[in-house]
């Protein structure tokens, strides 16, 4: 079957720390995996994505390299901001499929 | 331009009750979807929809959750006799074509549902 399994949050860090946060996942065939940020208030946002094996996704800062030898994703950031505290989603879904499979979301406090 | 957009935003319920949840996408979109997220969880696949028709239904939990999008953009995710074990939020997502995961999904802000 299909899963993905996040580290537990929540992640408290001081603001201009490295940031990691870990995901695995377990999957038929090969997949594209995703990372999704939601901020306080709002919905769900494309952060980053990485459509097959050793492909990086990147954005606003944030990396996540595809590993389909360990089958994880793990998210990174070299200085994270204040700005940065929210709730992050792994994500793995399979080309021509639609449906998405979320891990449980890992909550960032980034304190000033 | 808007996003999409949900309502309500919460809405309170007794056991027994029939609900409906309404979901706006983004203008010309044609793949709607539907997610739960239960406390603690990451959202759960529930259904899509790509134009009038549901392509994939087989997150619905039972035959008391039902969707329809009759005109091919505002969906409805309708709940007969609820149960405290449906109290989640749901979440409403939708993309400019459902053909690939390559396609973004773009999601709305979620209807709180409490079942008391």
């Amino acid at each position: 079957g299909n899963s993905v399994t996040q580290m537990e949050g929540p992640v408290t860090l001081s603001e201009e720390a490295f940031l990691t946060i870990n995901c695995t996942y377990t999957a038929t065939g090969y997949p594209s995996l995703f990372w999704y940020v939601q901020y306080p208030g709002e919905g769900l946002q494309l952060l980053l994505k990485a459509t097959k094996a050793d492909d990086k996704g990147s954005n606003k800062g944030f990396e996540a390299t595809y590993r389909k030898e360990t089958t994880s994703f793990h998210l990174e950031k070299g200085s994270v901001q204040v700005s940065d505290s929210a709730v992050y989603f792994c994500a793995l879904s399979h080309i021509n499929f639609n449906k998405f499979y979320f891990g449980s979301g890992t909550k960032l406090n980034v304190k000033p | 331009g808007a996003g999409v957009s949900q309502t309500p935003s919460n809405k309170v319920t007794e056991k027994g009750k029939y609900v409906e949840l309404r979901c706006d996408p983004i203008s010309g979109h044609t793949a709607l979807y539907w997610y739960r997220q239960s406390l603690g969880q990451g959202p759960e696949f529930l259904i899509y929809f790509q134009g009038t028709g549901a392509a994939d239904d087989s997150g619905l939990p039972n035959d008391r959750f039902f969707a329809v999008r009759p005109e091919g953009s505002v969906s409805t995710l309708k709940i007969q006799r609820t149960e405290r074990g449906d109290s989640a939020v749901y979440l409403c997502a939708s993309s400019a074509s459902g053909t690939s995961v390559y396609n973004e999904q773009f999601f709305g802000p979620g209807t709180r549902l409490t079942v008391l």
